[in-house]
C-alpha cells in the first residue's frame, strides 16, 4: 500500500524568503505525485503533477517540485514566498494499480513580513 | 463550464439526524469521489463512484454512511444518525476516468453535528 508523508505541518517563512515543503511518498511502483493547495474554506487547488516525463515539475504560481526516485521525494518550493501563498499544501500520491490518490496530512504554510 | 458544484456549503445536524450531501460533477466527468476532512488529518478516502456503481468503497465506515450516483442527477452521500465524530468537511471530486490527472475539486460541505 502506498503512503504519503509530509515533513512539518507547519511552515513559516519571510516574505521574499525561499519555499520549501516536503514530501516523502512509499510506493512498490513509481507513484503519479500531486501538489494541492487549499485556500480557508475552499477546496483543493492542482499546483502541478508528476507523470512520469521530466522529474522538474513546473506549476502555476511560481512553484516547481522535484522528484527523487533515489530519496522517494517530491518537495515542493517557490524561490521567493508571497503573502498570497500563505494556505494548506497537500501532496498525493497515485498508483496506477489503484483507484484513489492518497494525501499527505497536509503543511500549512505562513508568510511573515 | 462549471466546475464541481456541491451543496450544501455548510450543514448543522443535531446527532440522530441524516446528512445529505450532494455533488454535481463537472459536465463531462463520469468518475465521482468522495474525500473526508477531519483537523490535522489530510484527506481520507471514502469512495468512488462511476454512473450507477460503486467501483471502490474501501473508505467508506461500515455503518451509516452510503453513496450513489444515479444515471441522472448529483452524487449523494448519505450519513444516517450522524454523531459529533462525523463533523468534518467532505469534498467531492469528479474526473473524466479514473486517472487523477483530471481530477476537480469542489469547494467542500462543511458538516457540523451539534
Amino acid at each position: 500500500a502506498q503512503s504519503v508523508t509530509q515533513l512539518g505541518s507547519h511552515v513559516s517563512v519571510s516574505e521574499g524568503a525561499l519555499v520549501l515543503l516536503r514530501c516523502n511518498y512509499s510506493s512498490s511502483v513509481p507513484p503519479y505525485l500531486f501538489w494541492y493547495v487549499q485556500y480557508p474554506n475552499q477546496g483543493l487547488q492542482l499546483l502541478l503533477k508528476y507523470t512520469s516525463a521530466a522529474t522538474l515539475v513546473k506549476g502555476i504560481n511560481g512553484f516547481e517540485a522535484e522528484f527523487k526516485k533515489s530519496e522517494t521525494s517530491f518537495h515542493l518550493t517557490k524561490p521567493s514566498a508571497h503573502m498570497s501563498d500563505a494556505a494548506e499544501y497537500f501532496c498525493a500520491a497515485f498508483t496506477g494499480g489503484g483507484n484513489k490518490l492518497t494525501f499527505g496530512t497536509g503543511t500549512q504554510l505562513k508568510v511573515e513580513l | 463550464n462549471a466546475g464541481v458544484m456541491q451543496n450544501p456549503r455548510h450543514l448543522v445536524r443535531r446527532r440522530g439526524q441524516e446528512a445529505r450531501l450532494r455533488c454535481s460533477p463537472m459536465k463531462g466527468h463520469s468518475h465521482v469521489y468522495w474525500y473526508r476532512q477531519l483537523p490535522e488529518e489530510g484527506l481520507k478516502f471514502m469512495v468512488y463512484l462511476q454512473k450507477e456503481n460503486i467501483i471502490d468503497e474501501s473508505g467508506m465506515p461500515k455503518e451509516r454512511f452510503s453513496a450513489e450516483f444515479p444515471k441522472e442527477g448529483p452524487s449523494i452521500l448519505r450519513i444516517q444518525q450522524v454523531v459529533r465524530g462525523d463533523s468534518a468537511a467532505y469534498f467531492c471530486a469528479s474526473s473524466p476516468d479514473r486517472l487523477p490527472d483530471g481530477y476537480t475539486f469542489g469547494s467542500g460541505t462543511r458538516l457540523t453535528v451539534v
